[in-house]
């Protein structure tokens, strides 16, 4: 069964350092999505992308983040400038159609970000 | 925006019982109402959803119900067993033209055995 793969499943930064977060989406899949989840608490939405843009995104997403389809199978997520209250799990979810539209979101293991 | 709420926070059965959890959400035009089940340590997994032009839906010992007038939705869990204890979270789309689905804050069910 194809699923949403993610790279790193851990990753530790010191704070004010940028990192990446990496996605491969389902293969036909067209809506890809970021989401995280503080430890103990509920799964935010982050941002959305379509069509090699971003279709909508929340008030956490800020400048300091960025999305980024750089090939036909990544989906990235670039956090600039890390801060202690960026640590959290990232999810990357991806659906065949959206969710206005009865989308089944299919999420990744998460990568778990550790900012020091 | 959406705004979805859940209760209760957290919900404690005995193995057997039923257990129900509620979702509220605020806006009228939203379609489609799904339910994820997030174990430890885990991703958030579907385990069922139901569209606008249904009342409910069931799957097992799995029920859905939706109340479009009231705006709120409840997943039913007949006959618990350990292993449905996890965190579970509705959500409903954020906006109507948006894409994504918002996430209420989760309730964490324990069946006890």
């Amino acid at each position: 069964e194809p699923e949403v793969t993610q790279t790193p499943s851990h990753q530790v930064t010191q704070m004010g350092q940028e990192v990446i977060l990496r996605c491969v989406p389902i293969s036909n899949h067209l809506y890809f999505y970021w989401y995280r989840q503080i430890l103990g608490q509920k799964v935010e939405f982050l941002v959305s992308f379509y069509n090699n843009e971003i279709s909508e995104k929340s008030e956490i997403f800020d400048d300091q983040f960025s999305v980024e389809r750089p090939d036909g199978s990544n989906f990235t997520l670039k956090i600039r400038s890390t801060k202690l209250e960026d640590s959290a799990m990232y999810f990357c979810a991806s659906s065949p159609t959206s969710g206005s539209l009865s989308g089944e979101l299919f999420f990744g293991e998460g990568s778990r970000l550790t900012v020091l | 925006g959406e705004n979805v709420e859940q209760h209760p926070s957290t919900l404690s059965v005995q193995e057997g019982d039923s257990a129900v959890i509620k979702c509220t959400y605020s806006d009228s035009a939203s379609n489609y109402f799904p339910w994820y089940k997030q174990e430890l340590g885990k991703r958030p997994q579907l385990i069922i959803d139901i569209r606008s032009n249904v009342g409910e839906k069931k799957d097992q010992r799995i029920a859905v119900t939706l109340n479009k007038t009231a705006k709120h939705f409840s997943l039913h869990i007949t006959e618990t067993q350990p292993e449905d204890s996890a965190v579970y979270f509705c959500a409903a789309p954020g906006s109507q033209a948006g894409t994504a689905l918002i996430f209420g804050k989760g309730t964490t069910l324990s069946v006890s055995s």
